[in-house]
C-alpha cells in the first residue's frame, strides 16, 4: 500500500515553544491531508483537513492560530503547534488520501507524534 | 456518514479465528463499511473494505450481512501480533476529500 511518513516519531519540548511537525506521502500525490489527536485511553479526533494549496479546514473547537497547517505541496503537510502548553501534549496523527488511490478512498496514516510538552 | 457499534473488547486465543463485529443498521445504499486496526502507539493501518459481497485479502475476510445492516471482520489465525483496537466505518467510497471518523472501536487482545 501506500506510504505516509510522518517526522518526528516523537518530540519533548519546553512551554511556550513551537514544534513543527511533518507528513509526507512517499509514493503518490495527495491532493487532501488530514490531521488528528488522539489522547490516551481515547480514539482519533479529527483536527483538520488541509488540501493543497489552499487554507485548511478547522474542525469545531480546535485553535487554528495555535495549530497551524501548511499543505504547500502534493507531497508534504506540515501541522505546527505554536507556544505549546503540557495540555496539548499528545499522539499527532496524519492522514493522506488521494493520487492512483483514491478510486478506492484509502486513506493511509502517518506512524503518528508523541508530543510532550514541559 | 452512518454510525457504527462495535463491542468494547473481545479476546482470543492465538491461532484461533478472531470474528469482530459491527453494526451499522443506518448504512445507505452507496456506503462502504471500512475496517482499520491501530496497534498500540501507532497509526491506523488499513485492513480490508466491501459494498455487498464479502472480501478476503492477505490480511482478513469482511463479511457483509444481506440487508448490509452489520458486517463482520475475520481475522482466520490471529497471532499476538494481532492484538489491537480495530475500528469499524462506514463512509461513501467517493469521498476522497473528507476523513475518516473513528468511533470507540473494539479491543482486540490476543493471548497464546
Amino acid at each position: 500500500g501506500a506510504v505516509v511518513s510522518q517526522h518526528p516519531s516523537r518530540v519533548i519540548c519546553k512551554s511556550g515553544t513551537s514544534v513543527k511537525i511533518e507528513c509526507r506521502s512517499l509514493d503518490f500525490q495527495a491532493t487532501t491531508m488530514f490531521w488528528y489527536r488522539q489522547f490516551p485511553k481515547k480514539s482519533l479526533m479529527l483536527m483538520a483537513t488541509s488540501n493543497e494549496g489552499s487554507k485548511a479546514t478547522y474542525e469545531q473547537g480546535v485553535e487554528k492560530d495555535k495549530f497551524l497547517i501548511n499543505h504547500a505541496s502534493l507531497t508534504l503537510s506540515t501541522l505546527t503547534v505554536t507556544s505549546a502548553h503540557p495540555e496539548d501534549s499528545s499522539f499527532y496523527i496524519c492522514s493522506a488520501s488521494g493520487g492512483r488511490q483514491s478510486s478506492f478512498n484509502k486513506a493511509f496514516f502517518g506512524q503518528g507524534t508523541r508530543l510532550t510538552v514541559v | 456518514d452512518a454510525k457504527t457499534t462495535q463491542p468494547p473488547s473481545m479476546d482470543c486465543a492465538e491461532g484461533r479465528a478472531a470474528n469482530l463485529p459491527c453494526n451499522h443498521s443506518t448504512i445507505s445504499g452507496n456506503e462502504y463499511v471500512y475496517w482499520y486496526r491501530q496497534i498500540h502507539s501507532q497509526g491506523p493501518q488499513y485492513i480490508i473494505h466491501g459494498l455487498k459481497n464479502n472480501e478476503t485479502n492477505e490480511m482478513a475476510s469482511l463479511i457483509i450481512t444481506e440487508d448490509r445492516k452489520s458486517s463482520t471482520l475475520i481475522l482466520p489465525h490471529a497471532t499476538l501480533r494481532d492484538t489491537a483496537v480495530y475500528y469499524c466505518i462506514v463512509r461513501v467510497s467517493s469521498q476522497a476529500g473528507t476523513a475518516l471518523i473513528f468511533g470507540k472501536g473494539t479491543t482486540l487482545s490476543v493471548s497464546s
